[in-house]
């Protein structure tokens, strides 16, 4: 079947824009994890949802940062007024159930300029 | 806290021969899962091979295999019979399973060329 999508794929936005990234997850997956990539860098946890119920956001960097998975099927992940240093990927991830395995997305490349 | 070292920020084989990407992580649990992740100039990462931390085999996945070295929290790839689609950033993770939340700890990663 089909993977984890992400939208968009690539987003250019001047400091202090609001931005908004969707994860598809594959369907009926129950767990969706957000991760940020800075350039050169290996993956970092944000949050976790199991479900529609974020279980742990420990990784959001500020209060600019918010994900929502109201359904329990796609989520976004929504940073307020944007800062050069949020320039990043962010990977979206789900898996089957708890403690299964990470399926990643494409990933969305955020540019602030 | 769970930390995870890639201590090869660059790695190059020649195709057809072999390679070792090192990793090294620490950790005070005694039950845990170790990953090799392969993520491609297209980003989309790939998850390469899997260890529990119970089982004392290695485990093996076609030309990937791991040396996975418990007392010494070293967990590293080998990949044989290089091929030019081998060339990715490869990642080395740890799962950490705390209460309610489970995240993927990922190393810095190692960039991995292959000559022909």
């Amino acid at each position: 079947g089909a993977g984890v999508s992400q939208s968009p794929r690539y987003k250019v936005a001047k400091r202090g824009q609001d931005v908004a990234l969707r994860c598809d997850p594959i369907s009926g997956h129950v767990s969706l994890f957000w991760y940020q990539q800075a350039l050169g860098q290996g993956p970092e946890f944000l949050t976790y949802f199991q479900n529609e119920a974020q279980l742990d956001k420990s990784g959001l960097p500020s209060d600019r940062f918010f994900a929502e998975r109201p359904e329990g099927s796609v989520s976004t992940l929504k940073i307020q007024r944007t800062q050069q240093e949020d320039s990043a990927v962010y990977l979206c991830a789900s898996s089957s159930h708890r403690a299964a395995e990470q399926y990643f997305g494409p990933g969305t490349r955020l540019t602030v300029t | 806290a769970q930390t995870v070292t890639q201590s090869q920020p660059e790695m190059s084989v020649q195709e057809a021969e072999t390679v070792t990407l090192s990793c090294t992580y620490d950790t005070s649990e005694s039950d845990y899962y170790l990953f090799w992740y392969k993520q491609p100039p297209s980003r989309q990462m790939i998850l390469v091979i899997r260890q529990e931390a119970y089982k004392q085999q290695n485990a093996t996945e076609n030309r990937f295999s791991v040396n996975f070295q418990k007392a010494a929290k070293s967990f590293s790839l080998k990949i044989s019979d290089s091929q030019l689609g081998d060339a990715a950033m490869y990642f080395c993770a740890y799962r950490r399973i705390q209460g309610g939340s489970e995240k993927l700890v990922f190393g810095k990663g190692t960039k991995l060329t292959v000559n022909p």
